[in-house]
């Protein structure tokens, strides 16, 4: 699976648009990102994912670059709520294996009044 | 509402207690996966089913076990053979099939031993 890299830490003011990115060079052609997020002591919870496309649904956006080696998590409007760990994760569909998505350190969103 | 029950919530084990956490889920799923996360770390993957009565070992299933009897249930027993058990312990479940996957996460169980 491809390696992702993300930024350890990040702030945000409330009312801003945070923008998160994630670095996945090696990605290969038919390997999904995806984008989850877990607030202190929670489960993680699924935001968006993607396969070439930008996609945007009612939490995020999510912008991948022509070459697929990056991508960006965009929340148009934060929130205190927004303040959590994002993981920017990148994983075949259809694995015999088991579609097992690894979770790495991720980014730590502060969102700031 | 469709989801995951994980319980207990949180749990005190003294060393060398087994100790089996629950994971129910009414998604209609197939597969199930259960992560462990210690304190400022990702997850990472200690067993995960496809389907009913069939199970696969992910990247640390020493000293844990699991069962799947039932396409609803999950449980995960923690051994006395797991050497550092106090972590936060987390049951996923997702459809199986072609294209992406999305899990579908429950709240967690914090087991502490004592």
């Amino acid at each position: 699976d491809a390696k992702t890299t993300q930024p350890p830490s990040m702030d945000c003011a409330e009312g801003r648009a945070a923008n998160l990115p994630c670095n996945h060079s090696t990605i290969s052609g038919n390997e999904y990102v995806y984008w989850y997020r877990q607030i202190h002591s929670q489960g993680p919870q699924y935001i968006i994912h993607g396969l070439k496309n930008n996609e945007t649904n009612e939490m995020a956006s999510l912008i991948i670059t022509e070459d697929r080696k990056s991508s960006t998590l965009i929340l148009p409007h934060a929130t205190l709520r927004d303040t959590a760990v994002y993981y920017c994760i990148v994983r075949v569909g259809n694995n015999n294996a088991g579609n097992m998505l690894t979770f790495g350190g991720g980014t730590r969103l502060m969102v700031k009044p | 509402d469709g989801g995951i029950t994980q319980s207990p919530k949180y749990l005190f084990r003294k060393e060398g207690q087994n100790v089996t956490l629950s994971c129910e889920q009414n998604l209609n799923h197939d597969a199930m996966y259960w992560y462990r996360q210690d304190p400022g770390q990702g997850l990472r993957l200690i067993y995960y089913s496809q389907i009913v009565n069939d199970f696969q070992k992910g990247d640390i299933a020493e000293g844990y076990s699991v069962s799947r009897e039932k396409k609803e249930s999950f449980p995960l027993t923690v051994t006395s053979a797991q050497k550092n058990p106090t972590a936060f312990y987390l049951c996923a479940s997702s459809i199986w099939g072609r294209g992406a996957n999305v899990l579908t996460f429950g709240a967690g169980s914090r087991l502490t031993v004592l």
